[in-house]
């Protein structure tokens, strides 16, 4: 199975920050990557998929980047609704598996 | 619009059973692989299953297999999951979701929740 290993754990920003988080994959999966964004009692939202790939309706200070291992999710200016858990995704292979979820906090 | 409406959990005992259902809308339900996802209490999301367009295929994480059973029904636009011989670590909010052609999800329902307790 592909581990995927999110870090942070946790982060706090503050509105207009730059944050980056990353995403590490054991083994190559190419660029099937997806990043999700999920808020307490909310279905996850997805956010990037094909590692880079903004899906429609996604603010454009959502960005992915990344290919092979090692992936990452920027958010270039914090603002308010962002605040929320983000969590990787690999689908190049059965069992899919998603990271451990990162959880962005207000500071 | 495009629409995932789950329904069927409840609270069962330990060695239970659940049918889960996933009403499709809004799309060519037969168009398209469709998964179970799941998040226990406080816990990130885990994949549970996969099936494809005609249903020939199925994927399962292995805590699961041999005790759930995706399914569908192209004819009814639905999505099922037979959860059998639960256990207390299955209890978790179970999302359906629609993949796109790179495989992310990008249509969730809203999750039905399934309780295991005695």
């Amino acid at each position: 199975d592909i581990q995927m290993t999110q870090s942070p754990f946790s982060v706090s920003a503050s509105v207009g920050d730059r944050v980056t988080i990353t995403c590490r994959a054991s083994q190559g999966i190419s660029s099937w990557l997806a990043w999700y964004q999920q808020k307490p009692g909310k279905a996850p939202k997805l956010l990037i998929h094909a590692a880079s790939s903004l899906q429609s309706g996604v603010p454009s200070r959502f960005s992915g980047s990344g290919s092979g291992t090692d992936f990452t999710l920027t958010i270039s200016s914090l603002q308010p609704e962002d605040f929320a858990t983000y969590y990787c995704q690999q689908v190049n292979s059965f069992p899919i598996t998603f990271g451990q979820g990162t959880r962005l906090e207000i500071k | 619009e495009v629409q995932l409406v789950e329904s069927g959990g409840g609270l069962v005992q330990p060695g239970g059973s659940l049918r889960l259902s996933c009403a499709a809308s809004g799309f060519t339900f037969s168009n398209y692989w469709m998964n179970w996802v799941r998040q226990a209490p406080g816990k990130g999301l885990e994949w549970v299953a996969s099936i494809n367009k005609d249903g020939s295929e199925k994927y399962y994480v292995d805590s699961v297999r041999g005790r759930f059973t995706i399914s569908r029904d192209n004819a009814k636009n639905s999505l099922f999951l037979q959860v059998d011989s639960l256990r207390a670590e299955d209890t978790a909010v179970y999302y359906c979701g629609r993949p796109d052609g790179y495989r992310a999800t990008d249509v969730w329902g809203k999750g039905t929740t399934v309780s295991v307790s005695s």
